[in-house]
């Protein structure tokens, strides 16, 4: 069964303080994983894409990296307006649901 | 590009009657729409899988008949929540796969629409 486990459920950082979030995955052929940033009564915010191991995004502060097994969110220098829950998903090949974890809350103090 | 409207953003309505959301993709195309509902610090329990022109495919535990799913359009899809009671109260959210980049995968997401039930 596809499953999708994030860890840690909650962190709290310093400004400035850089942390990495886990994803970590179980999928009968990995079509995609997803990133998401969700604020507090919004929708998910959509922010990478990663499709094969080995594969690197970058987008401001933040870099996501996959392997055959986990995925990271590397959060580098925290802003506060960095604070948010941190969704990520997976896509199996020859289906068409997507597997959300239950997300990272972060909030990063100034 | 890639924005999806959800409306209306919140609604109060009493028990036993009736709520329709509306999802719109604003610049794009899309087959394909999923409903999520998500309760509390939890993540997205995917609804429905909304297909334009065909009938919605419902997840297990999730009543066809109470949650009215309508994708009559490439840019719109609609959730009623019918006979709605206090338990129905939840967030819920679409999201939509651009149809010219189902290769690529990525959802784009509603803003959500925040049910009360009283």
């Amino acid at each position: 069964e596809d499953q999708v486990t994030q860890s840690p459920e909650a962190l709290r950082l310093q400004e400035g303080e850089s942390s990495s979030l886990n994803c970590s995955y179980t999928v009968s052929g990995l079509r995609g994983l997803f990133w998401y940033r969700q604020d507090p009564g919004k929708g998910p915010e959509f922010l990478f894409t990663l499709y094969s191991a080995g594969e690197e995004k970058e987008k401001e502060r933040l870099k996501a990296t996959l392997t055959k097994k986990e995925s990271f969110l590397h959060i580098t220098a925290p802003k506060p307006e960095d604070s948010a829950t941190y969704l990520c998903a997976v896509q199996g090949v020859g289906t068409y649901k997507y597997i959300f974890g239950t997300g990272t809350r972060l909030k990063v103090l100034a | 590009g890639a924005v999806v409207s959800q409306h209306p953003s919140r609604v109060i309505c009493k028990s036993g009657t009736s709520v329709k959301i509306e999802c719109r993709s604003l610049d794009f195309q899309a087959t394909t729409m999923f409903w999520y509902r998500q309760f509390p610090k939890q993540s997205l329990m995917l609804m429905a899988t909304s297909n334009e022109g065909s009938k919605a495919t419902y997840e297990q535990g999730v009543e066809k008949d109470k949650f009215l799913i309508n994708h009559a359009s490439l840019t719109l899809s609609t959730l009623t929540v019918t006979s709605a009671h206090p338990e129905d109260s939840s967030f819920y959210i679409c999201s939509a796969r651009p149809t010219d980049r189902a290769s690529a995968g990525e959802l784009f997401f509603g803003e959500g629409s925040r049910l009360t039930v009283l």
